[in-house]
C-alpha cells in the first residue's frame, strides 16, 4: 500500500514564503502531484514532478526527491487568495491507467 | 471549455435508499474516477474506469458500485445508502497516459444520508 503524510494545518503571512512538505512510502509511482482546493470547490492542478528536482511555475514551485520519499510545495509572495487546502498525490499505475492516491491535505491560512 | 459535470450538487437521502450519482465529461477522456472526501481523511478512491464497461476497485469500494455504459458517463451507485456514506463525492476524468494537468475534477456532490 501507500502512505502519504502532510501537516494538517499551516499559517503564513501575506507576502511571505511558505513550504508545505509531503512525505510518502510506496513501492513505486509514476509521478507526484500537487493540487489546490478552495473550500467547497473541486481540486485544481498545480504541479507535477516525475524526476527529482525542482519544477517552477510562477509563484509556485514543487520539489521531489525519490530517494528520500519527500516532496514540497513552495509558495512565494503569498496572497490572501492562496488560503486553501494543498493536496499531495501519488500517480500510480492501476489497471490500464494512472490513478491518483491523495494525502489528507494541508490547510493553509494566509493572514494579513 | 473542458468540463466534468456532476448532475446533483446537494442530495439528502434516507438510510436504505438506492442513490445514483451521475458524472458526465465532454473531453472524450478514456479514464474516469470516483472519490469521496471526508475531513481528516482526504480524497479516497472508490472506483475507476479506463474504458466503456471496464471498472476497477479503488481503495474503498465496499457499499458502492459503478456503471460505465457510455464513454462520457460514469455513475456511482449506492445500493442501500447508510449514514457512514454521508460525504462529498468527486468525479474526475483524464486522458490516457495523463500527466497531472489533464486530470479534471467535477464540482462535487454533497450527499447526506439520514
Amino acid at each position: 500500500g501507500q502512505n502519504i503524510d502532510q501537516p494538517t494545518e499551516m499559517t503564513a503571512t501575506e507576502g511571505a514564503i511558505v513550504q508545505i512538505n509531503c512525505t510518502y512510502q510506496t513501492s513505486g509511482f509514476n509521478g507526484l502531484f500537487w493540487y489546490q482546493q478552495h473550500a467547497g470547490e473541486a481540486p485544481t492542478f498545480l504541479s507535477y514532478n516525475v524526476l527529482d528536482g525542482l519544477e517552477e511555475k510562477g509563484r509556485f514551485s514543487s520539489f521531489l526527491s525519490r530517494s528520500k520519499g519527500y516532496s514540497y510545495l513552495l509558495l512565494k509572495e503569498l496572497q490572501m487568495k492562496d488560503s486553501a487546502s494543498y493536496l499531495c498525490a501519488l500517480g500510480l499505475y492501476g489497471g490500464a491507467t494512472n490513478k491518483l492516491i491523495f494525502g489528507t491535505g494541508t490547510l493553509l491560512a494566509v493572514q494579513p | 471549455d473542458v468540463k466534468v459535470t456532476q448532475s446533483s450538487r446537494y442530495l439528502v437521502k434516507r438510510t436504505g435508499e438506492k442513490v445514483f450519482l451521475e458524472c458526465v465529461q465532454d473531453m472524450d477522456h478514456e479514464n474516469m474516477f470516483w472519490y469521496r472526501q471526508d475531513p481528516g481523511l482526504g480524497l479516497r478512491l472508490i472506483y475507476f474506469s479506463y474504458d466503456v464497461k471496464m471498472k476497477e476497485k479503488g481503495d474503498i469500494p465496499e457499499g458502492y458500485s459503478v456503471s460505465r455504459e457510455k464513454k462520457e458517463r460514469f455513475s456511482l451507485i449506492l445500493e442501500s445508502a447508510s449514514t457512514n456514506q454521508t460525504s462529498m463525492y468527486l468525479c474526475a476524468s483524464s486522458s490516457e497516459g495523463a500527466s497531472g494537468n489533464t486530470i479534471y475534477f467535477g464540482e462535487g456532490s454533497w450527499l447526506t444520508v439520514v
